[in-house]
C-alpha cells in the first residue's frame, strides 16, 4: 500500500467550477500535512499547510481528519491558471522532516 | 520565501559517465537537504536525506554507491550519479530545510537528466 494515495484524475472542469481532491495516508504518526502544486516539468510549490481545524486561503480550503487519515482540498471558482497537478504531502513520522508525496491529482480547467 | 538553486537545470550524457548536480540554498543556512527523483507521470520519491557534515541517509532501494551525496556546507549539497545508465534518466529535485524555519522545505527548480 502506498504511504499517500490520491486519485490521479484527470479532473476536467469548466472555469468557475468548484472541485475537491481527496487523499489518504497510512502512517498515523505523521505530524505535518501539506498540499503542493506542480506545473508540468517544474518543481513542486507549497500551496498550503493543512491543519486539523481546517484552513482557508482565498479560494482554497484544506481539511484534515486525523481519525480517518484523510486530507482534502477544495478549490472554489476555478481559474484557468489553477490547471496543474496537486500533490498531497505528509511527513513520515514525527520530526523526521521527510516529506512523502502522493502521486498527484491532475486538474485541467477549461474555458 | 527562501531560494534554492540547482545546477545544471538540464544535462544529457552518455551511458557510463558520472553526473554531478549541485543544490544551493541562497539566502539561508540549510541544516538538512533532501534529494528526490521523479519519473514521468509519477510522484516525487525521496532518495536520501543529508545533514551538513555527516553521511547521507538513503531510503530503502536507493543505492548509496551509485548516488553519492555530499553536504559539505550549510548552503551546498551535491548529488553525483555514478556510471549513469538510461534507466537513471529522471527529474532530480533537491529541497532544503532549516531548523529555524520549522517543517517548511524549499525546493530547487530541478535537474532533468537524460542518459543516452
Amino acid at each position: 500500500r502506498k504511504e499517500v494515495e490520491q486519485d490521479p484524475g484527470p479532473f476536467n472542469v469548466p472555469e468557475g467550477a468548484t472541485v475537491a481532491f481527496n487523499c489518504t495516508y497510512s502512517n498515523s504518526a505523521s505530524q505535518s500535512f501539506f498540499w503542493y502544486r506542480q506545473d508540468c516539468r517544474k518543481e513542486p510549490k507549497l500551496l498550503m499547510s493543512v491543519y486539523s481545524s481546517g484552513n482557508e486561503d482565498g479560494r482554497f480550503t484544506a481539511q484534515l481528519n486525523r481519525a480517518s487519515q484523510y486530507i482534502s482540498l477544495l478549490i472554489r471558482d476555478s481559474k484557468l491558471s489553477d490547471s496543474a497537478t496537486y500533490l498531497c504531502v505528509v511527513t513520515r513520522g514525527s520530526n523526521t522532516g521527510k516529506l512523502i508525496f502522493g502521486q498527484g491529482t491532475t486538474l485541467q480547467v477549461k474555458p | 520565501g527562501a531560494v534554492v538553486s540547482q545546477h545544471p537545470s538540464r544535462v544529457i550524457c552518455k551511458s557510463g559517465t558520472s553526473v554531478k548536480i549541485e543544490c544551493r540554498s541562497l539566502d539561508f543556512q540549510a541544516t538538512t537537504m533532501f534529494w528526490y527523483r521523479q519519473f514521468p507521470k509519477q510522484s516525487l520519491m525521496l532518495m536520501a536525506t543529508s545533514n551538513e557534515g555527516s553521511k547521507a541517509t538513503y531510503e530503502q532501494g536507493v543505492e548509496k554507491d551509485k548516488f553519492l551525496i555530499n553536504h559539505a556546507s550549510l548552503t551546498l549539497s551535491t548529488l553525483t550519479v555514478t556510471s549513469a545508465h538510461p534507466e537513471d534518466s529522471s527529474f532530480y529535485i533537491c529541497s532544503a530545510r532549516s531548523d529555524s524555519r520549522g517543517d517548511t522545505q524549499y525546493f530547487g527548480p530541478g535537474t532533468r537528466l537524460t542518459v543516452l
